[in-house]
């Protein structure tokens, strides 16, 4: 079974809308991070925001929030005022503590910002 | 420089010839990493280094040998390899605290080596 599961390969919004991706995942693992990657078209992968399991409010960083539904097993990415440098591949990824090296990614979903 | 550099930023090589890609990171962590990235899958990783230390083969074909000689640089010598090898290679680096990691640690990327095996 896939351990990151994002369901959208592309999504559109307009400039200065808010925008969710879908990001669920899949461990029996009690402790967990989640995280989130921007991917521009230069190739390097941008931290974005992180989850820990434990974690007891939703995380935040200025217009990224974290919808973590724990009990879903759902870690949604929340872009509010999109603009048009937010155009880009975005990268769901999770670490068991199990195994704290391996950073476990999904496919990616392709955000296109158009004015 | 910033961050985590990689050079070249990209690479065609044909099957028989011996390259290296180079990874140094400015952030003074103690972990770094290569993965690979093909179009239409999942990040894959490659290798793991703690503290110079190789900690985890993915399964890597030995046509990819990795070398680490101190914990700012990180290097993958390539040798004969597959037009199925073209693709974004990346290196990250983590701060791991007294060598033992934690769910919450941040992997910083570079901006990739773009590999095409002709």
């Amino acid at each position: 079974a896939q351990k990151i599961t994002q369901t959208q390969p592309g999504m559109f919004v307009q400039e200065k809308e808010a925008v969710t991706l879908d990001c669920t995942y899949d461990t029996s693992d009690p402790s967990y991070g989640l995280f989130w990657y921007k991917q521009p078209s230069s190739g390097e992968m941008i931290f974005l925001i992180y989850q820990g399991s434990y974690d007891q409010q939703n995380a935040t960083e200025g217009r990224y929030s974290l919808n973590f539904q724990k009990a879903r097993k759902s870690a949604n990415l929340v872009i509010s005022a999109s603009q048009l440098g937010d155009s880009a591949m975005y990268f769901c990824a999770m670490r068991e503590a199990y195994n704290t090296d391996k950073l476990i990614f999904g496919t990616g979903t392709r955000l296109q910002v158009f004015p | 420089e910033t961050g985590v550099t990689q050079t070249p930023r990209h690479l065609v090589m044909g099957m028989t010839n011996k390259k290296s890609l180079k990874c140094e990171q400015h952030l003074g962590h103690n972990a770094m990493y290569w993965y690979k990235q093909s179009a239409k899958k999942p990040l894959e990783l490659m290798f793991v280094y703690n503290f110079k230390e190789q900690t985890e083969n993915n399964s890597v074909p030995s046509r990819f040998s990795p070398e680490c000689p101190n914990s700012s640089h990180l290097f993958l010598h390539l040798h004969t390899l597959q037009p199925e090898d073209s693709a974004l290679y990346l290196c990250a680096s983590s701060h791991k605290l007294a060598g033992v990691g934690q769910v919450g640690e941040t992997q910083y990327f570079g901006p990739g080596t773009r590999l095409l095996v002709l």
